[in-house]
């Protein structure tokens, strides 16, 4: 099993352009979610998905659009990027929405311009 | 409002001694408690969780924390402190059983001097 897999690594934008951060998990996980982590704060949830077909919003969703068209796949769009995204970015996914240990892919790191 | 508090940002220890990270935090209610670690370039991957059972859970790589209701508290320890210990430690607290009510702490970073 791969886990959970995220692309790019690293990414640079410009204020306004959009971009898709991609997140895939092969462990047939109901729920997934997505995370921003900033110096000094903890994690702060974005969305979260529940199966194919059903997301939500966590703490800071402003920005932030997901969809969920597979269990496997569960991309996140920035629509237009702000320097205030700059960050690093982690989805995770867990077998159920209960609590179940979460599993991490390795980050995306972004930088808004 | 539940909040997690992890008392210092750095924390460091010489090999070979012990290591305590604080977490505290506040509830309303027995909460759901964890401990994740982040090595340098990777995700995070659980360390140990306590959900109401055992007030002492025992994690991976030696690790161990101790839920203590009157000290709203959730530290982690390990006896001998090793280089591989080196990362960044995160404690989550929930009110809830589901994953999306985590609330984080803001990390400590542990530091291994030889």
């Amino acid at each position: 099993n791969a886990g959970v897999t995220q692309t790019p690594k690293f990414q640079v934008l410009k204020t306004g352009q959009s971009m898709t951060l991609q997140c895939a998990q092969d462990m047939n996980h109901e729920y997934m979610s997505w995370y921003r982590q900033d110096p000094g704060m903890g994690l702060r949830l974005i969305h979260y998905s529940v199966g194919a077909g059903i997301t939500d919003q966590g703490e800071v969703p402003n920005g932030y659009n997901v969809s969920r068209s597979t269990t496997e796949d569960f991309p996140l769009r920035l629509l237009s990027a702000a320097p205030s995204q700059t960050s690093v970015y982690f989805c995770a996914s867990s077998y159920s929405i209960e609590q179940e240990t979460q599993y991490f892919g390795p980050g995306t790191r972004l930088l808004v311009l | 409002a539940q909040s997690v508090t992890q008392l210092g940002s750095h924390v460091s220890v010489s090999e070979g001694a012990l290591v305590l990270l604080r977490c505290n935090y506040s509830s309303s209610v027995p909460p759901y408690l964890f401990w994740y670690v982040q090595y340098p370039n990777q995700g995070l991957q659980l360390l140990l969780k306590y959900t109401s059972a055992a007030t002492l859970v025992k994690g991976i790589n030696g690790f161990e924390a101790e839920f203590k209701k009157s000290e709203t508290s959730f530290h982690l320890t390990k006896p001998s402190a090793h280089m591989s210990d080196a990362a960044e430690y995160f404690c989550a607290v929930s009110e809830g059983n589901s994953n999306y009510q985590l609330i984080w702490g803001a990390g400590t970073k542990l530091i291994i001097k030889p």
